[in-house]
């Protein structure tokens, strides 16, 4: 079935080093993917998204790179803060206002 | 300038009790969804909300789930009968509906079935 997965489920980043979280999903027919950040006890946050006419897409220290070839998603976060810990989760939603499809996620820990 | 609001934030029901969870969703916002949250995974759908209007209900596990949103504003999701497996944060979202999908998220509520 249509589904969004993780490469990794933990990454360990050096404070002020740059991480970046990969994912891979399955489904050709979603035109517009989104990142999440997740801590303890909160809901999903909205960090970044982009559509699907679309391969590179950059925010305040993050950028979302999409590969509709191999049908690859990252996120790139720059200078890696404590306050960047977290669960990221990756999401497609195949039309606008519809569901959204998350992953499974990637904690990830930064390192002092 | 209140996001969306869960509660309770916590509840703990023994098995075969009937649980309510309401979200308050942000003032204006046409969309609602429910989302269940295993621990250690990614939410998952259950119900979508246009309005008062429930136009997505594929998600929901069994016919023991119930989601209603009578004026188009607050919603409840009912578990009846709970069971173990019915275990997890159960996550509300709203957003402004149409173009503008970004949707927000609640704190959600954590149940555990005893």
């Amino acid at each position: 079935g249509e589904s969004v997965g993780l490469h990794l489920p933990t990454l360990s980043v050096q404070e002020g080093d740059n991480s970046i979280i990969n994912c891979a999903y399955s489904n050709s027919a979603s035109d517009y993917f989104i990142w999440y950040k997740q801590e303890s006890g909160k809901g999903p946050q909205f960090i970044i998204d982009i559509r699907s006419n679309m391969d590179k897409r950059q925010g305040q220290r993050v950028t979302v790179l999409l590969n509709k070839t191999v049908k690859h998603l990252s996120l790139q976060i720059a200078a890696t803060q404590p306050g960047d810990s977290a669960v990221y989760f990756c999401a497609e939603i195949a039309n606008r206002d519809d569901k959204i499809i998350f992953g499974k996620g990637t904690r990830l820990h930064i390192l002092p | 300038g209140a996001g969306v609001s869960q509660s309770p934030r916590y509840k703990v029901a023994k098995r075969g009790q009937d649980v309510a969870l309401r979200c308050d969703p942000i003032s204006g916002h046409v969309s609602l969804f429910w989302y269940q949250q295993a621990l250690g995974q990614g939410p998952e759908f259950l119900t979508y909300f246009q309005n008062e209007a429930q136009l997505d209900k594929s998600g929901l596990p069994s016919d023991r789930f119930f989601a209603e949103r009578p004026e188009g504003s607050v919603s409840t999701l009912k578990i009846q009968r709970t069971q173990q497996e019915d275990s997890a944060v159960y996550l509300c979202a709203s957003s402004l509906g149409g173009e503008r999908n970004e949707q927000f998220f609640g704190p959600g509520t954590r149940l555990t079935v005893l």
